[in-house]
Parts: structure tokens; sequence; C-alpha cells
């Protein structure tokens, strides 16, 4: 059982470029989400989606996309990379279950060291 | 909307001493989770509580605890008996209860940096 899973653990782009970080989790969770990490802000989401073929917009979505064809993966989308964009991103999964909020149903992955310069 | 509050950017404790971590939130969902979370150098986001808000008791996990205080919106973490792996950032968070798409989303607070010295 590998969990989430997120690739690739660090990169470094110039201004312009566009990339794609990739998650994937083997648990069969319905809700996915990005969040980035950055000094002194603690996390903030990006985007979230709550089953395949749906997303929408988190906190902080602009410069990113994400779609969801699949149970498994949700990859985040760097359009045109830009430095504020430098940050650590995690990717998140979580089980629905019953409806009833658990502790242990949110899984994080081991984060993505992004730097643009 | 939600809101997480953590007032001590860094806090310094003495090896085998217990410590407390200072989170509150604010919300308008009678219904709601809250979490602590320890994020060593390493960087991976690591699970060790939750508190539901209908939770009659204050969660506990081993040397962890919850001291859980609804009408004052506050939900400190207490570390007891402190080890030097314990030196790490330590984040609270909060989800509002399923009601709807994107509910099981976390607000995070900004963090603690806790040091454990010898």
């Amino acid at each position: 059982n590998a969990g989430v899973t997120q690739t690739p653990k660090f990169q470094v782009l110039k201004t312009g470029q566009s990339m794609t970080l990739q998650c994937a989790q083997d648990m069969n969770h319905e809700y996915m989400s990005w969040y980035r990490q950055d000094p002194g802000m603690g996390l903030r989401l990006i985007h979230y989606s709550v089953g395949a073929g749906i997303t929408d917009q988190g906190e902080v979505p602009n410069g990113y996309n994400v779609s969801r064809s699949t149970t498994e993966d949700f990859p985040l989308r760097l359009l045109s990379a830009a430095p504020s964009q430098t940050s650590v991103y995690f990717c998140a999964s979580s089980y629905s279950g019953d409806g009833q909020i658990s502790g242990n149903t949110i899984y994080f992955g081991e984060g993505s060291w992004l730097t643009v310069v | 909307a939600q809101k997480i509050t953590q007032t001590q950017p860094g806090m310094f404790v003495q090896e085998k001493e217990a410590v407390t971590l200072d989170c509150t939130y604010d919300t308008s969902d009678p219904s709601y989770g809250l979490f602590w979370y320890k994020q060593p150098s390493s960087g991976e986001m690591i699970f060790l509580i939750y508190q539901g808000s209908y939770d009659q008791q204050n969660a506990t996990e081993g040397r962890y605890s919850l001291n859980f205080q609804k009408a004052r919106k506050s939900a400190n973490l207490v570390i007891s008996a402190s080890q030097l792996g314990d030196s790490a950032m330590y984040f609270c968070a909060m989800r509002d209860a399923y009601s709807g798409a994107g509910s099981y989303q976390l607000t995070f607070g900004k963090g603690t940096k806790l040091s454990v010295i010898p």
C-alpha cells in the first residue's frame, strides 16, 4: 500500500516554463487536494476534487490547472511558471466513509519542492 | 469563513518536560474537526491527533493530548515528556462537517516551531 505518491520530489523551473506535478493514491479515495506551503503561511488549498471528473478551486488557484480523469490520479499543472510559485506542494487524499469526520482519513504525500528561477 | 490562529511562532522546551502549543479557531459550523500535524525538517506531514466538535472527551494519542475548550474555541496540543525528536513545526488545522463538495478540505494555521533542548 503506497498511500499518496507525489512526483517529482524536487524540480527547478525557469520562468515561463510549464510542468505537471503528479499525484497518485491507491486507497480508492474520492477526495483529493493540492496545497502549497510557503514560509510563515501554513498550507493553503489550491484545487480539490470530490471525484473523477469533478474539480473546483481552493483559496489560491491562480496559475494552476487540475483534472481528475481517474480516481487514482490528480495532477497539478503549472501553465507558465512564475517565481511566486516557488513553494512546497502537498497532495492529499481523503476517504468520505459515511460522511463522518475522522482524524485519520486525510493522507498527505511527501511533498514536492519547486523552485522557479 | 474558517480561521485557525497559532500565536506562538516558536517555542522552546527542556527535554522530558511537557509543552503546550496553542491553537484557536473560528467557525460558524456546529460540526467540525480539529487536527494537529507535525512537520519535521524532512518535510512530510505527520498526523498526530484529532478532535471532533461533538466528542465528549479530550483526544489522547500516546504522549499527545488535545486540550479542547469548545466555548473558548481553543484546541491546544499538549506534548508530555518532550523528546529531542519532537523538534519540528506543528500545525493546527480544521475542517467543517460534510455538507457537500469541498467540505473535506483543511484550513491550516501558520504553525509553531518547537525546539527541544537537551
